[in-house]
């Protein structure tokens, strides 16, 4: 199974500064056959579901503003929050999804310094 | 708009069987491979399973933890997506959330206790 580790645990960032979190899996995600990183991060504020945020480790998803990106290769990456927005209080996890089982990093708790 | 919708969560017995159902719409469902993926009171995500789409074979991947006990089935012709659980114990107490396309339900709580 491909385990997947998140850093920090939490962090708190003052409002328009920058967050990073990071991300290690212990196997390569990168699909061969597509060249692509089988890498997604998610947002989860509290009492919502989760939304995706970024898949391919840097394909931002529809809708999501551009202060959050991805980027990484091999099997360290790292989501960043630029000019944090209260808005953006919530946990963070990524996930491996290139092959099963899918498995999530322990999550990064986002708060306002 | 992708929305996806599960329900059947409820309160059973440790050893009981519960069904739980996902609606989808928005997207083309028969194309979709579907997830299962659950959170535990306070804890992170964890995921339960998936059923790829009929053209790629429909077949279906199970955690460790839930091997043997949980089988994912699809309805194509009803957009929906199943978990069926079965030995259920303790500690697969956990809100359940299916996803598909990047897209997660509001989730249905399952809570197992005697």
């Amino acid at each position: 199974d491909i385990v997947v580790t998140q850093s920090p645990d939490s962090l708190a960032v003052s409002l328009g500064e920058r967050a990073t979190i990071n991300c290690k899996s212990s196997q390569s995600v990168l699909y061969s056959s597509s060249n692509k990183y089988y890498l997604a991060w998610y947002q989860q504020k509290p009492g919502q579901s989760p939304k995706l945020l970024i898949y391919w480790a840097s394909t931002r998803a529809s809708g999501v503003p551009d202060r959050f990106s991805g980027s990484g290769s091999g099997t360290d990456f790292t989501l960043t929050i630029s000019n944090l927005q209260a808005e953006d209080v919530a946990v963070y996890y990524c996930q491996q999804y290139s092959s099963t089982p899918l498995t999530f990093g322990g999550g990064t708790r986002v708060e306002i310094k | 708009e992708v929305q996806l919708v599960e329900s059947g969560g409820n309160l059973v017995k440790p050893g009981g069987s519960l069904r739980l159902s996902c609606v989808v719409s928005g997207f083309t469902f028969s194309n979709a491979w579907l997830n299962w993926v659950r959170q535990a009171p306070g804890k992170g995500l964890e995921w339960v399973g998936r059923i790829k789409s009929k053209t790629d074979g429909g077949t279906t991947d199970y955690a460790a933890s839930v091997k043997g006990r949980f089988f994912v089935s699809r309805d194509d012709s009803r957009n929906t997506v199943y978990l069926q659980m079965n030995s259920l114990k303790i500690e697969d107490t956990a809100v359940y959330y299916c996803t598909a396309e990047g897209a997660w339900g509001p989730g249905t709580r399952v809570t197992i206790s005697s």
